[in-house]
């Protein structure tokens, strides 16, 4: 069984949708939750991190951690063709902690 | 300029022959990795470095070898490549103190053995 589970998709939502995100994981050690955005043909960029369970916004981005439920999701609201992209969750035990655990990675495709 | 880039970009190689990425960085982080991106797998950590004395494996290093030429440069190796090397490679860095899950990427290098 992988450390973290993501479905890898892929999701097509029409322009102006609510993308819903999420993945699970199984090692309770965890502490710090990220999500990494990673465009064609690009390397994955860190879009938003999250420390222990709690809520997390940031513009149209919406960062969830559910940690008695082992359970992260990522929501955009008011979805743009520019949102189109790989979305990988990503996590850790510590702030510094070199090792980050990723999910597959999810693929969406917002239509104009 | 990019902070971290990668060359080859893509790269086309033989079974048994030996390959090096290069990856360079101007973030003057100390810490830097290298990990392979496969379908349905995600991103795993072959090797990471936190400084050019400090090499460490990763969960997938067998196969693999790595070279810290500088602050600034990291470098992988194939000794033989293998078509299950066939891969999308990336360079990362962070700072050396927290933060380290903050991770800046390369663009990545498209290997493909044949």
């Amino acid at each position: 069984q992988k450390e973290v589970e993501q479905d890898p998709g892929p999701l097509s939502v029409p322009e102006g949708a609510i993308v819903s995100l999420n993945c699970t994981y199984s090692n309770s050690a965890f502490q710090y939750f990220m999500w990494y955005r990673q465009y064609s043909r690009k390397g994955p960029e860190l879009l938003m991190y999250t420390y222990s369970s709690g809520n997390k916004e940031d513009g149209r981005f919406t960062a969830q951690v559910d940690k008695s439920s082992k359970y992260i999701s990522l929501f955009i609201r008011d979805s743009q063709p520019s949102d189109s992209a790989t979305y990988l969750c990503a996590m850790s035990v510590s702030m510094d902690d070199y090792k980050l655990s990723f999910g597959a990675g999810t693929t969406v495709t917002v239509r104009a | 300029d990019a902070d971290v880039t990668q060359t080859p970009r893509n790269r086309i190689t033989k079974t048994g022959k030996r390959i090096m990425l290069e990856c360079s960085q101007t973030k003057g982080h100390d810490r830097m990795y290298w990990y392979r991106q496969d379908p349905g797998l995600g991103l795993r950590l072959i090797y990471y470095s936190f400084d050019v004395k400090d090499i460490n494996k990763g969960e997938i290093s067998d196969g693999y070898s790595v070279s810290r030429q500088a602050q600034a440069k990291f470098s992988l190796s194939l000794e033989s490549a293998i078509p299950n090397q066939t891969a999308l490679y990336f360079c990362a860095t962070s700072e050396g103190q927290g933060l380290t899950y903050e991770q800046y990427f390369g663009p990545g290098t498209r290997l493909t053995v044949t």
